[in-house]
């Protein structure tokens, strides 16, 4: 069984801070790991993958998560937020035999000026 | 690349009608098409998984002959929530996952379904 745990369901940041957001997963299976952004009204767009390659991921708009065994964790980072970095954010996880994901509850990330 | 159309992107209709979906893997076959409903300000709730030539599979509460699910081909996914109710309002949301497993999937921008 799989499951996707994203502590804090709002995040507020002021522009140029840094951002985190919390996953932490349980997988009873080497997991895949996925962030997707949803901004309003709109689909969800891959920000970055963990594919049991290099722990620490690169992804795109500045954003990296690393992958940790240990804490069972895959939390996203940036250096510096933007306004257009508003959105809500899902951390999701898949393993196995099976294309299925788990999602989390999601992160809204505001950011103010 | 990887781009996934999915439409109309907003229907109005009265209770009652019955209303299709449409997905579509533009630049890739997609053998597995999946479809979400998403409640405001909520997660994604995986309804079912659709594979093409095969019949969906449904996930646990979700009425099959509410939400008839067809993989016609590789690359198209439809999704008709049949004699709708307002309580069928929602957001509904396709992705699509290229052959491999445990690859990522890629979504649509989703359907606003509004049942007067």
């Amino acid at each position: 069984a799989q499951s996707v745990t994203q502590l804090g369901s709002h995040v507020s940041v002021s522009e140029g801070a840094l951002v985190l957001l919390r996953c932490n997963y349980s997988s009873s299976v080497p997991p895949y790991l996925f962030w997707y952004v949803q901004y309003p009204n709109q689909g969800l767009q891959l920000l970055l993958k963990y594919t049991s390659a290099a722990t620490l991921v690169k992804g795109i708009n500045g954003f990296e998560a690393e992958f940790k065994k240990s804490e069972t964790s895959f939390h996203l980072t940036k250096p510096s937020a933007h306004m257009s970095d508003a959105a809500e954010y899902f951390c999701a996880v898949s393993g196995g035999n099976t294309d299925k994901l788990i999602f989390g509850t999601g992160t809204r990330l505001q950011v103010f000026p | 690349g990887a781009v996934v159309s999915q439409h109309p992107s907003r229907v109005i209709c009265k209770s009652g009608t019955s209303v299709k979906i449409e997905c579509r893997s533009l630049d890739f076959q997609a053998t597995t098409m999946f479809w979400y409903r998403q409640f405001p300000k909520k997660s994604l709730m995986l309804m079912a998984t659709s594979n093409e030539g095969s019949k969906a599979t449904y996930e646990q509460g979700v009425e099959k002959d509410k939400f008839l699910i067809n993989h016609a081909s590789l690359t198209l996914s439809t999704l008709t929530v049949t004699s709708a109710h307002p309580e069928d309002s929602s957001f509904y949301i396709c992705s699509a996952a290229d052959n491999t497993i445990n690859q990522p999937q890629h979504f649509g921008d989703g359907t606003r379904l509004s049942i007067l």
